[in-house]
């Protein structure tokens, strides 16, 4: 059983598309994150959520736009899609908020063409 | 504010021979350290943390780091190192109230049979 699951795990598209990742956890945390890594492999936090109650939400363009529809959910939806958008988007989850160790799934890798 | 700073981007090592994988860290509390481990096309995994008890933790796959306050650094050992242990790894830092986990710019390490 996949604690983090991510779908899809490859993703390529023409620029101005629409694409979502979707994301799941089957530990039962409160806190889901997206991270995005770039091709430096550089991890740099998107969004969080705790309970479906976004905390976190760092200067990420207005096309990206995370949905948590209940504590095991989080997806991310991206409008728009321009070609600095590739990169692997990471999918996480913890149970001790900001400080504990953080679940990672196995990456979504868009690429935009 | 936290920062981390990996001080190799690549290191190369025998197999068998010792691991040595550098991390200061910069905050103005005491922070909580983490090292997690990527392998190709893998996502994060936690190696080992620092919450302020002991100063040398112990991870998994007998890695090791100890947390060092005056020298502001959290280095990653390993006795011998293994075919396996070859992957990306990153030196972490707590946030504080809503702010995320700060990550390294990541060390890649390769081990030479």
């Amino acid at each position: 059983d996949t604690a983090v699951s991510q779908t899809p795990k490859y993703l390529v598209t023409q620029m101005g598309n629409d694409k979502s990742i979707k994301c799941e956890q089957n530990l039962g945390h409160d806190t889901m994150y997206w991270y995005k890594q770039d091709s430096k492999k550089f991890l740099k936090i998107m969004f969080s959520y705790n309970n479906k109650e976004l905390i976190i939400n760092e200067t990420v363009p207005n096309r990206f736009s995370p949905k948590s529809p209940d504590k095991a959910h989080l997806n991310l939806h991206i409008n728009s899609l321009e070609l600095g958008d590739s990169a692997v988007y990471f999918c996480a989850s913890s149970q001790e908020g900001y400080t504990g160790e953080l679940f990672f799934g196995e990456g979504s890798r868009l690429t935009v063409l | 504010a936290q920062s981390v700073t990996q001080l190799d981007s690549h290191v190369s090592v025998s197999e068998g021979t010792p691991v040595l994988l550098r991390c200061n860290y910069s905050s103005s509390y005491s922070p909580s350290l983490f090292w997690y481990v990527q392998h190709p096309n893998k996502g994060l995994q936690l190696l080992l943390k620092y919450t302020s008890a002991a100063t040398l933790v112990k991870g998994i796959n007998g890695f090791e780091a100890e947390f060092k306050k005056s020298e502001t650094s959290f280095h990653l050992t390993k006795p011998s190192a293994h075919m396996s242990d070859a992957a990306e790894y990153f030196c972490v830092v707590s946030g504080t109230g809503r702010r995320a986990l700060t990550f390294g710019s990541g060390t890649r390490l390769q081990v030479q049979p």
